[in-house]
């Protein structure tokens, strides 16, 4: 079956550092997606792994490790607009399609 | 302008109402996906369209039905509205895949809120 487990919620400083472990179990898999989600508002890409590492995107970085099923998302010098639900997705390929499967989301607090 | 637009954004109606959620994209994709989303639960797909003649169900496609009317155009319909039809539903599209190793990120729209009592 397919599982993907993330934490509900987490907390943080403003300008600190957070980490948002991703955890995974699926068949086919392709890839792994980040998105944010602002509360009512409609997930924005972050970023895309598909090879073993770390990807850093400005104060966003995401790795990922196929063999352990395990990603994780890091956020450098926190802001309060960073405060939203960050969703891991798993981009899983099967009868000649891909698909995203979603975990249930990690809601990041940043407070002063 | 917004590339993916949904009508309408937020919805009001009563068990056993039909009801039609649309939504528009001007990304030119090939690829519009529907999903639900519920407090606590991660998105959920219902029902995807890789070109105008193929349509697929999802995790959860009963009580829910669709139609692709253009390459720009995917509507999801609930023939019957049941109150734990209540959610947040949002429309996607993505472009193409080249391969099994491409990628295929998914943009989406920004929503409709329904309420079934």
């Amino acid at each position: 079956g397919q599982n993907i487990d993330q934490p509900t919620e987490m907390t943080a400083t403003e300008g600190a550092i957070v980490q948002i472990n991703c955890t995974y179990q699926t068949s086919g898999f392709n890839g792994l997606f980040w998105y944010q989600q602002h509360a009512g508002e409609a997930p924005t890409f972050l970023s895309y792994n598909v090879l073993d590492g770390l990807e850093e995107k400005g104060r966003f970085s995401s790795f990922l490790s196929r063999s352990k099923g395990y990603s994780y998302l890091l956020l450098k010098e926190l802001q309060m607009k960073d405060s939203a639900s960050y969703l891991c997705a798993v981009e899983s390929f099967s009868g000649g399609y891909n698909k995203l499967i979603f975990g249930a989301g990690t809601r990041l607090a940043v407070h002063p | 302008d917004a590339d993916v637009t949904q009508t309408p954004r937020n919805r009001i109606t009563k068990t056993g109402k039909r009801i039609m959620l649309e939504c528009s994209q001007t990304k030119g994709h090939d690829r519009m996906y529907w999903y639900r989303q519920d407090p606590g639960l991660g998105l959920q797909l219902i029902y995807y369209s890789f070109d105008v003649k193929d349509i697929n169900k999802g995790e959860i496609s009963d009580g829910y039905s669709v139609s692709r009317q253009a390459q720009a155009k995917f509507s999801l319909s609930l023939e019957s509205a049941i109150p734990n039809q209540t959610a947040l539903y949002f429309c996607a599209t993505s472009g193409s895949s080249g391969g099994a190793y491409s990628t295929d990120t998914q943009y989406f729209g920004p929503g409709t809120r329904l309420t079934v009592l």
